[in-house]
C-alpha cells in the first residue's frame, strides 16, 4: 500500500542548531513530493516541492529538501533554525495519473528552545 | 489572488444538527479537494473533484457526509446529522491541472458537541 512515514513525532532543537526532518514513502513509482508547515491553528503552507531534474530543492524560509531515490527519503533541512520555525511539519506526496490527492505524514512537530 | 476561501473559519454546533462549511477555490484551477484533520487520524483525503465532477469520494466516513461543486468557483460539505466524532478540521485545497502544486484554504474548525 502507498505509504508516507515520518519518524519523527516531536523534535526539539535549540535557535541557530541544524535541523533535519525524516520522510520516507512507499511507492510503485516516484511520486511528487511536497514539504507543507502548519502552525498552531493556522493553515497549511508549501515550503517546497520535487516533481523532477535536480534532487536539491530550495524552498521558502532558508528550508531544502534531498530526494534520494535509492532511499525513497525526501528529508527536509534547515543549517539555522529560528524560533519563528515552531510548528508542525508534514511531507506528503502526490501522483500525477490517477489518484492525484496527496497522501500526508502523520507530521512532525518542531519545538525551538531559545 | 486571494487564495482559497472557507467559510466559516469556526463552527461549533450540537449534535444533530447540519453543518456546511463553504470553499472557494482559486480562479483557473481545475481540481478542488477537501481534507479533514483530526488528532488521530492525521490529515485524510475526504473527496476531490476536477472540473467540478466528483473523482474519489472513498474517504467520505459515511452517508452523513455529502460535497457537492456547483460550479467551478464554489464547493460545499454538509454534514447531516453531525456527531461530536465529527470534530476536527476541514481543508479544502485547490490546483491547476498543470501545476501539481495544491494550495490550501485556512480550514473550517468544527466543534460538535
Amino acid at each position: 500500500a502507498q505509504s508516507v512515514t515520518q519518524p519523527d513525532i516531536h523534535i526539539t532543537v535549540s535557535e541557530g542548531a541544524s535541523l533535519e526532518l525524516r520522510c520516507n514513502y512507499s511507492y510503485g513509482a516516484t511520486p511528487y513530493l511536497f514539504w507543507y508547515v502548519q502552525s498552531p491553528g493556522q493553515g497549511l503552507q508549501l515550503l517546497l516541492k520535487y516533481f523532477s531534474g535536480d534532487t536539491l530543492v530550495q524552498g521558502i524560509k532558508g528550508f531544502e529538501a534531498e530526494f534520494k531515490r535509492s532511499q525513497s527519503s525526501f528529508n527536509l533541512r534547515k543549517p539555522s533554525v529560528h524560533w519563528s520555525d515552531a510548528a508542525e511539519y508534514f511531507c506528503a506526496v502526490a501522483l500525477d495519473t490517477g489518484r492525484r490527492a496527496l497522501t500526508f505524514g502523520s507530521g512532525t512537530r518542531l519545538q525551538v528552545q531559545p | 489572488d486571494a487564495g482559497v476561501i472557507q467559510s466559516p473559519r469556526h463552527e461549533v454546533t450540537e449534535m444533530g444538527q447540519e453543518v456546511t462549511l463553504r470553499c472557494k477555490p482559486i480562479s483557473g484551477h481545475d481540481y478542488l479537494f477537501w481534507y479533514r484533520q483530526t488528532m488521530m487520524r492525521g490529515l485524510e483525503l475526504l473527496i476531490y473533484f476536477n472540473n467540478n465532477v466528483p473523482i474519489d469520494d472513498s474517504g467520505m466516513p459515511e452517508d452523513r457526509f455529502s460535497a457537492k461543486m456547483p460550479n467551478a468557483s464554489f464547493s460545499t460539505l454538509k454534514i447531516q446529522p453531525s456527531e461530536p466524532r465529527d470534530s476536527a478540521v476541514y481543508f479544502c485545497a485547490s490546483r491547476g491541472e498543470g501545476p501539481k502544486t495544491q494550495y490550501f484554504g485556512p480550514g473550517t474548525r468544527l466543534l460538535v458537541l
